[in-house]
């Protein structure tokens, strides 16, 4: 079984600032996949970055990054130059190579204030 | 984008009528998921296709039955719907992106069983 924890259910950062989402799972798997996914107002879900866990790199897209921490199976996302546009729902999610089952956490609420 | 889309977007139907919900994608990917979305719960998975005529359960396919005759198309059927059965709807296709499977997601179904 995979489950997948967030456990701040809403967080707000200024504009500019910088903001760190949690995120813990855990699974059986030896190999498997993590991504953060946002879903703004308009409810479509959107992919935002993805970390293969046999990558010890942490993965980085633009203004997004991740802390991966796979011992203590952790996986945080930080958004930087937070924007107004990044205000949405964001969801982690897991992945094993054995299913093609993705395993949502139940979502961080984030409001960037101007 | 995807090429996902879903039919229709909103609808609002009785407790004990049929309903079926449409996904189509343009890009002929081997993989389709149907999952629905409620306040606590995150996206959980309900049922999904591995080709034509292939399908498998997930963790919360009680109530709902899935048909896939083309591969263009995945059809999400409520038999005879109940009140527990309101939520959103997503429909995802896999894709192999950077040597890793990446789900991406349709605009979402909002369904409302009165």
């Amino acid at each position: 079984a995979q489950t997948v924890t967030q456990s701040q259910p809403e967080m707000s950062v200024q504009e500019a600032e910088t903001v760190t989402l949690s995120c813990t799972y855990d699974t059986s798997e030896n190999n498997y996949y993590l991504f953060w996914y946002k879903q703004p107002p308009s409810r479509q879900m959107i992919l935002v970055i993805r970390q293969e866990a046999y990558k010890q790199q942490n993965a980085t897209e633009n203004r997004f990054s991740v802390n991966f921490q796979k011992a203590a199976k952790s996986f945080s996302l930080k958004i930087s130059d937070s924007q107004l546009g990044d205000t949405a729902m964001y969801f982690c999610a897991l992945v094993g190579t054995s299913g093609s089952r993705l395993t949502f956490g139940e979502g961080t609420q984030l409001t960037v204030n101007p | 984008d995807a090429g996902i889309t879903q039919s229709p977007r909103h609808k609002v139907t009785e407790t004990g009528t049929p309903v079926t919900l449409r996904c189509h994608q343009t890009e002929n990917h081997r993989y389709m998921y149907w999952y629905r979305q409620d306040p606590g719960h995150g996206l959980r998975l309900i049922h999904y296709s591995y080709g034509v005529k292939d399908t498998d359960k997930g963790e919360v396919s009680d109530g709902y039955s899935v048909s896939r005759s083309k591969t263009e198309d995945f059809l999400l059927t409520l038999e005879s719907a109940t009140s527990s059965q309101t939520s959103v709807y997503f429909c995802a296709i896999s894709i192999r992106d950077r040597s890793t499977d990446t789900q991406y997601f349709g605009p979402g179904t909002r369904l409302t069983v009165l």
